[in-house]
Order: structure tokens, then C-alpha cells, then sequence
């Protein structure tokens, strides 16, 4: 089965700053991995995603993420946030075809940008 | 436009009601997902659909019963069985067999008085 780390639950930077949210997964297999940010009582919306190919995806938001196959990470980065940014941000995964096509997702991390 | 929508945004009910909680997506996807989210704990997934008349459980169906009826549709009922209802509850589409986005609905906040 997978599994999704999200190894800080709040992150506080000040605006203009870069950020990085950490995320590792374990899983005997590959799998696809998602980035969704979530506002204050809202659903959330994907920032990006890893399917194959390249191991940098860019999404949107100027957001970025970096797929590390021996690490089991998926972290993700922005160069310079704004307050605007001010989320809760999951890393989530999901098994091959065959698989139950489930999402797990991780416990989330509150990012607060602050002026 | 095309999204998902859940209603009612807040609902109250009473320990020991059953209530329900409607999704409707105009999107034309064939799955469509129920998630429960407490804080700190992410997103845990109830039940799930890939097509009419067809369901499956996820981790923590326990307490909650769905119909796919509808293509579009997917309403989520809570009932008395379930011993700590109050959550803040997400609706989710897709196509089915993709490896693609999940599309949320902005969610309804029960709370169980």
C-alpha cells in the first residue's frame, strides 16, 4: 500500500521569500504524484502533477515540483511567495494502472506567508 | 460553466439524524469520489464510483451509505451509525480510468450538535 509524508504540518515565510514544502512516499511500486492547494473552505485545485518524463513539473502559480525516484520525495517550490499563497498544500499518490486508481493523500501543511 | 457543485455549504443536524449531503457535476465524468476531511489528518477517502449503478467503499465507509443513480449525481448519506460525523466533506470527479485531475467541489461543513 501507499503512503504520503508530509514532513512539516506549518510552515511560516515572509512574503518574497522562497519556499519548500516536503513530501515523501513509500510505495514498492511507481506511482503518480500530485500537488493540490487548498483555501480557507474550499475544495481543492491541482498545482501539478508527475506522471513520467521530465522529474522538474512546473505548475501553476509559478509553483514547482522535483520527483526524486531514490529519495521517494516530491517536493515542492517556489522561488518568491506572495501572501496570496497563504494555503494548506497536499501531496497525494496514486498507484499504477491496475491499481484501484485511490488518491492518497498526505496530512497537508499550512503555508502562511506573512508581510 | 462546468464544475461541481455540493449543498447545502454548512448543515446542522441533530446526534442521531441520518442527513444528506448532495454532489452534482456537470463535467461528464464518469467517477466521482467522497472524501472527509478533519484537520491535521488530510483527506480520507468514504466511498467512490466509476459508473452508474455501481459503487465501492474506501477507507472509512463506515457509518455512510451513497447511490449513483445518476451519472451526474452522487449524494453521500450520514447516517446515526457513524460515531463522529462532524467533518468538513468533499465531493470529487474524474475520467474514469485517468491518471489525471481529480476536480473538487468547494465542500459542505457538517456539524453535528
Amino acid at each position: 500500500a501507499q503512503s504520503v509524508t508530509q514532513l512539516d504540518s506549518q510552515v511560516p515565510v515572509f512574503e518574497e521569500a522562497p519556499v519548500e514544502l516536503r513530501c515523501n512516499y513509500s510505495s514498492s511500486v511507481s506511482v503518480y504524484l500530485f500537488w493540490y492547494v487548498q483555501y480557507p473552505n474550499q475544495g481543492l485545485q491541482l498545482l501539478l502533477k508527475y506522471l513520467s518524463g521530465s522529474t522538474l513539473v512546473k505548475g501553476i502559480n509559478g509553483f514547482e515540483a522535483e520527483f526524486n525516484k531514490s529519495q521517494t520525495s516530491f517536493h515542492l517550490r517556489k522561488p518568491s511567495v506572495h501572501i496570496s499563497d497563504t494555503a494548506e498544500y497536499f501531496c497525494a499518490v496514486m498507484p499504477p494502472r491496475g491499481g484501484s486508481e485511490k488518491l492518497v493523500f498526505g496530512k497537508g501543511t499550512k503555508l502562511t506567508v506573512n508581510p | 460553466d462546468g464544475g461541481i457543485t455540493q449543498s447545502p455549504k454548512y448543515l446542522f443536524r441533530k446526534e442521531g439524524q441520518n442527513v444528506t449531503l448532495s454532489c452534482e457535476q456537470n463535467l461528464n465524468h464518469d467517477a466521482m469520489y467522497w472524501y472527509r476531511q478533519d484537520p491535521g489528518q488530510g483527506l480520507r477517502l468514504i466511498y467512490y464510483s466509476q459508473i452508474v449503478n455501481d459503487f465501492q467503499k474506501g477507507d472509512i465507509a463506515e457509518g455512510y451509505s451513497v447511490s449513483r443513480e445518476k451519472k451526474e449525481s452522487f449524494p453521500l448519506t450520514v447516517t446515526s451509525a457513524q460515531k463522529n460525523p462532524t467533518a468538513f466533506y468533499l465531493c470529487a470527479s474524474s475520467i474514469r480510468d485517468s491518471y489525471n485531475e481529480q476536480f473538487f467541489g468547494p465542500g459542505t461543513r457538517l456539524t453535528v450538535l
